[in-house]
C-alpha cells in the first residue's frame, strides 16, 4: 500500500513560536493531502485540503493565516502552525487518498505540545 | 463540514462478546468507509461500502450500508483483545473525507 511519512512525531515548543510539520508520500504522487486535528478521545476534524500547486481549501472556523499549508510538490505537503499557543496543542495528522484515490493513507501523526 | 454521528461513543465488552457501532447521517451518503485507529496510532482503512443495502464481511467483522444510504454499521463477532481501538466511519463528499465521531472499543480479557 501507499506510504505517507510524517515528521516530526513529537514536538514541544514555546508559546509564540512556529512549528512546521511535513508529510511526504514515499511511493506515489500525492496530488491531494488532507490535514486533520485530533484532540484526546475525539474524532478527526478536517482542517484543510491541499492540492499540489494550488491554494489550500480550509474548513470553516480554521484560520488560514495561523495554519499555513504548502503543497509545492507531488510528494510533499507541509503544515506550519504559526505563533503557536497552548490551545493549539493537539495531534495533527495528514492523509492522502493514495494512487487509486479510493481510500486514505495516513501519516503517523504529530503530537504538538505548546508550553 | 459534514457531521456524521456514531453511537455509542464508548463501549466496554468482555472478550468473546459481540460489538456493534452505528453511523448515522442526516444526508444521503455517496459511499462510506470504515477505519480503525489503535491507541496511539493512526487510522487504518478497513472497508468501503458503496451500494444501498450492501453487506461485506471480513472474518469476524460485518459491515452494512443502509438501504437509504444514510446509515451504516460495523459488527464484530466474538471480540478479541486485538480489536481494541476506535472505529470511525468516514464520508467521502466532493473529494473530501469527513470522519464520524468514532466509537472507542475496550475489550476486557
Amino acid at each position: 500500500g501507499a506510504v505517507v511519512s510524517q515528521h516530526p512525531s513529537w514536538v514541544i515548543c514555546k508559546s509564540g513560536t512556529s512549528v512546521k510539520i511535513e508529510c511526504r508520500s514515499l511511493d506515489f504522487q500525492a496530488t491531494t493531502m488532507f490535514w486533520y486535528r485530533q484532540f484526546p478521545k475525539q474524532s478527526l476534524m478536517l482542517m484543510a485540503t491541499s492540492n499540489e500547486g494550488s491554494k489550500a481549501t480550509y474548513e470553516q472556523g480554521v484560520e488560514k493565516d495561523k495554519f499555513l499549508i504548502n503543497h509545492a510538490s507531488l510528494t510533499l505537503s507541509t503544515l506550519t502552525v504559526t505563533s503557536a499557543h497552548p490551545e493549539d496543542s493537539s495531534f495533527y495528522i495528514c492523509s492522502s487518498p493514495g494512487p487509486t484515490n479510493e481510500k486514505l493513507f495516513f501519516g503517523s501523526g504529530t503530537q504538538l505540545s505548546v508550553l | 463540514g459534514q457531521q456524521v454521528m456514531q453511537i455509542p461513543q464508548y463501549q466496554h465488552v468482555q472478550e468473546g462478546e459481540d460489538f456493534t457501532t452505528y453511523c448515522n447521517s442526516s444526508t444521503t451518503l455517496s459511499n462510506i468507509q470504515w477505519y480503525k485507529q489503535r491507541p496511539g496510532g493512526h487510522p487504518v482503512f478497513l472497508i468501503q461500502l458503496v451500494k444501498s443495502g450492501e453487506v461485506k464481511k471480513q472474518k469476524r467483522l460485518t459491515f452494512q450500508f443502509g438501504e437509504a444510504k444514510k446509515n451504516s454499521s460495523l459488527h464484530i463477532t466474538a471480540t478479541q483483545t486485538t480489536d481494541v481501538g476506535t472505529y470511525f466511519c468516514a464520508d467521502l463528499t466532493g473529494n473530501q473525507f469527513y470522519f464520524g465521531t468514532g466509537t472507542s472499543l475496550t475489550v476486557i480479557p
